[in-house]
């Protein structure tokens, strides 16, 4: 099925280890994103891209580091994790322009993240 | 950017109709109105988008006051699966959905 699909589902890191997220998606999006929910809260962007090679921050990129090499993908990076980075990840992806597109953003299914 | 307001959370009985307000008070001109919902553990799915008319599709419908000031969701017949958080949200320029609290409905059997 044609969609977004976030690599791996969960994961648990010790402080200071380092870890990259992938996000796949098959609709040929020029946008992508990542997200980032705390328990009880909305989501909050991370980084974004709108486009193959460019990346840019969103609310909260503090601590992490994203890349865009191929359309297709976009990753999110941990270099140094710490507890305060525990959260459930989505990563979604949409059409140029969501004003005109009839189906808006297509999410991933979250990637769980414990940090201890 | 514009501000959206909603409650924090509603009550439904299964097959009753569901009407989810949204106060946008700020929108401008452009501004789309959309919503997405986000059920248990899962990640946010849309489902709907307008600009000045009511909109239908599968899986809801879309009313937009006069003056653009607020929409409500509609869901014709609620399900036990409708069960989820509920966004309404102007994005910003630029492509951008900032997502904030939204509306938790509770569907009862």
């Amino acid at each position: 099925n044609a969609g977004v699909t976030q690599t791996p589902k969960f994961r648990v890191l010790k402080t200071g280890q380092s870890m990259t997220l992938l996000c796949a998606q098959d609709m040929n999006h020029e946008y992508m994103y990542w997200y980032r929910q705390d328990p009880g809260m909305g989501l909050r962007l991370i980084h974004y891209s709108v486009g193959e090679g460019t990346t840019a921050k969103g609310e909260v990129p503090d601590g992490y580091n994203v890349s865009r090499l191929k359309k297709q993908n976009f990753l999110l990076g941990l270099e140094s994790a710490a507890p305060s980075q525990t959260s459930v990840y989505f990563c979604a992806s949409s059409y140029a322009w969501t004003a005109v597109a009839n189906y808006g953003y297509t999410f991933g299914s979250g990637t769980r993240l414990t940090v201890v | 950017d514009a501000k959206t307001t909603q409650p924090n959370s509603m009550e439904s009985n299964e097959e009753e109709p569901v009407h989810l307000p949204c106060n946008h008070s700020t929108i401008s001109g452009t501004d789309y109105i959309h919503w997405y919902r986000q059920l248990p553990s899962q990640g946010p799915e849309y489902v709907i988008h307008g600009l000045t008319s009511n909109v239908n599709n599968r899986m809801a419908s879309l009313a937009i006051a006069e003056d653009r000031k607020s929409s409500t969701l509609i869901l014709h017949r609620a399900t036990l699966r409708d069960a989820a958080v509920y966004y309404c949200i102007l994005p910003k320029a630029g492509n951008m959905l900032t997502f904030g609290g939204g509306t938790r409905l509770m569907v009862k059997p």
